[in-house]
């Protein structure tokens, strides 16, 4: 079974500096891992996926995140954030369908000016 | 190409009655998967059509019920509503293969009175 843990529920930062969000996972099989961003309301839109390859994964709006196999870890980072950032960060995985995507709790980044 | 497209955004809907949601793929996919988000339980899967035929379920009761047509266009039914299925419900698509990526909805935010 697959299963993702967000450590934590919100983030608050201020505005240029820079933020880690947690994420680690579970999982029998190879994983396939993303980080999604909810605006208020609104759909899920991918920061960023690992299917393979480089532990160093880079996505849209300067967002990275690393794999870590033997931590079991995910952690997204920014080194300087924007108010636009404030939003809801959801961390996931699947398999290499994507057809059921299995979500952590999320996490809230709030920017503060 | 266009995104994927639920309808309809908004609906208020009373106990006991029933309801059905509408998904519309990104031309070419063949996969549609829905979610159901709630502040309390967070992102959870409720089932994906593939070709017509459901291939994944989540745990859900027999209330939530979907099926998939030809043109790939997926409905989601929920029959019997409770107050507990006031919801965001989101799909996402994907073309069907391997190492893919999902595209989602903008969601339609249910509430049963």
């Amino acid at each position: 079974a697959q299963s993702v843990t967000q450590l934590d529920s919100q983030v608050p930062v201020f505005e240029e500096a820079p933020v880690e969000l947690r994420c680690n996972y579970s999982s029998s099989v190879s994983v396939y891992l993303f980080w999604y961003v909810q605006y208020p309301n609104q759909g899920l839109q991918l920061l960023l996926k690992y299917l393979s390859g480089s532990t160093l994964v880079k996505g849209i709006n300067g967002f990275e995140a690393e794999f870590n196999k033997s931590q079991t870890s995910f952690h997204l980072r920014k080194p300087s954030v924007h108010i636009s950032d404030t939003a809801e960060y959801f961390c996931a995985v699947s398999d290499s369908s994507a057809s059921k995507i299995i979500f952590g709790s999320g996490t809230r980044l709030s920017i503060r000016p | 190409k266009a995104g994927v497209t639920q309808t309809p955004r908004y609906l208020i809907k009373t106990r006991g009655q029933q309801v059905t949601l509408s998904c519309s793929p990104i031309s070419g996919h063949r996969s549609v998967s829905w979610y159901q988000q709630t502040p309390g339980q967070g992102l959870q899967f409720l089932f994906e059509y593939f070709s017509e035929t459901q291939r994944n379920k989540g745990n859900f009761p027999g209330r939530f019920s979907g099926r998939q047509f030809s043109n790939s266009r997926s409905e989601m039914n929920v029959s019997t509503l409770e107050l507990g299925d006031s919801a965001l419900y989101l799909c996402a698509t994907t073309e069907g293969g391997m190492n893919t990526e999902a595209f989602f909805g903008q969601g339609t935010r249910l509430t049963v009175v």
